[in-house]
């Protein structure tokens, strides 16, 4: 399945599916891009990052695609698993000032079995 | 890795009352931390940066003398929330910018404030 939007919209997948998850951010000037996950009453937990340098990187079960042409940024979870179940935001790091990110709004994944 | 903790993980006070919401680094040394709010459903906005020794700065709109931000040592940064209403009701969340090998941000596990 495939998830767009900013207003928290939820992406429904069937555990052992694959998943992405899109993003689009707003400064050109960001150089820096993290995805993070948030389980309900928890702070964010880093899932992968990547630079402006680089168009793709991956990680455990995981991959992230940049795509500064258009300003898009999407995650892959390969084989969903229900602890995967939370809500996923991608932050860029500001232009204006290392250190501040400023966060997507944010998608929830629910995993059915 | 780096962990940062944040103390209390949730609380209730009364309108009108004052409340301190810690931030440590525990493995390392946060020379920065930033403070965010986080409301239901939505995504998280950064407040404020504390910066260690120095005044903290403030995101347009957000009042600094309600939010008062301390950063007196180089692992503890706290949030004041004073003179608490309802509408101050909300997920507030720390991170801390980790140096050397393991850059990145890390973040707190929230504190969760209730107003009453």
């Amino acid at each position: 399945g495939e998830s767009v939007g900013l207003h928290l919209p939820t992406l429904s997948v069937q555990e052992g599916d694959n998943s992405i998850i899109n993003c689009a951010y707003s400064n050109s000037a960001s150089d820096y891009f993290i995805w993070y996950k948030q389980e309900s009453g928890k702070g964010p937990q880093f899932i992968i990052d990547i630079r402006s340098n680089m168009d793709k990187r991956q990680g455990q079960r995981v991959t992230v695609l940049l795509n500064k042409t258009v300003k898009h940024l999407s995650l892959q979870i390969a084989a969903t698993q229900p602890g995967d179940s939370a809500v996923y935001f991608c932050a860029e790091n500001r232009g204006d000032s290392w250190g501040k990110l400023q966060f997507g709004a944010g998608t929830q994944v629910v995993v059915t079995p | 890795g780096a962990v940062v903790s944040q103390h209390p993980s949730r609380v209730i006070c009364k309108s009108g009352t004052s409340v301190k919401i810690e931030c440590r680094s525990l493995d390392f040394q946060a020379t920065t931390m930033f403070w965010y709010r986080q409301f239901p459903k939505q995504s998280l906005m950064l407040m404020a940066t504390s910066n260690e020794g120095s005044k903290a700065t403030y995101e347009q709109g957000v009042e600094k003398d309600k939010f008062l931000i301390n950063h007196a040592s180089l692992t503890l940064s706290t949030l004041t929330v004073t003179s608490a209403h309802p509408e101050d009701s909300s997920f507030y969340i720390c991170s801390a910018i980790t140096g050397g090998l393991d850059y990145g941000y890390t973040f707190g596990s929230g504190t969760r404030l209730t107003v009453v």
